[in-house]
């Protein structure tokens, strides 16, 4: 069993959609969470971290977390095409592991 | 100086030969990770250094190994080059404190191919 698993997608929605990124992680000891995005040929930038079980938003971006499901999931709101990346879940329990990343493609 | 910078961004080596990469951590950080990323993967888990000492490693061969010095910059060095070796090396930095990680800071990434 993978540590960190992610749909590999591809995931293709249209601009102004709802994008719905999921996660699972086998580590219940783990403590933090996060979402990470990487454009093409580009380092990955961190754009959510979670650390408590529910819901937290940033603008258009929801990360959820279930640690008794062992899930954490990324919503994005009002799509755009300049959200068209890999997204990466991370899971921290003394270090980072990641998982496999889903590409997301916005189609105007 | 804000932000992680590593060097080189591009090596190309020969198989058999050993590499060092380079990186320095964003101001106020303590701790440095390193990940290799092959194309279409995540990055996967090298090892980790907290206040120079290696503080967790993930399933790489000892042919990997790695050094943080006191000003918490860091090098990771490959010996004995093999062909899937060839990859992405990123480095990040975090602050660790009460055994939490605030999120890691990356680099742009060494690119290394090895022919």
């Amino acid at each position: 069993q993978k540590e960190v698993e992610q749909n590999s997608g591809p995931l293709s929605v249209p601009e102004g959609a709802i994008a719905s990124l999921n996660c699972t992680y086998s580590d219940r000891g783990s403590q933090s969470f996060f979402w990470y995005r990487q454009y093409s040929g580009k380092s990955p930038e961190l754009i959510m971290s979670i650390y408590s079980n529910g819901d937290k938003e940033d603008g258009r971006f929801t990360a959820q977390l279930n640690k008794a499901s062992q899930y954490v999931s990324l919503l994005i709101r009002d799509s755009q095409p300049s959200d068209s990346a890999t997204y990466l879940c991370a899971v921290n329990n003394n270090d980072m592991r990641f998982g496999a990343g889903t590409r997301l493609t916005v189609k105007p | 100086e804000t932000g992680v910078t590593q060097s080189p961004t591009h090596l190309i080596k020969t198989r058999g030969q050993q590499v060092t990469l380079r990186c320095s951590s964003q101001s106020g950080h303590n701790t440095v990770s390193w990940y290799q990323q092959a194309l279409g993967q995540g990055p996967q888990f090298i090892f980790q250094y907290y206040r120079e000492e290696e503080n967790g490693r993930g399933n790489f061969p000892p042919r990997f190994s790695g050094l943080q010095f006191p000003n918490y910059s860091s090098e990771l060095n490959v010996n004995a080059l093999e062909l899937d070796d060839s990859a992405l090396y990123l480095c990040a930095s975090s602050l660790k404190a009460s055994k939490r990680d605030y999120g890691y800071t990356f680099g742009s990434g060494t690119r290394l191919t090895v022919v």
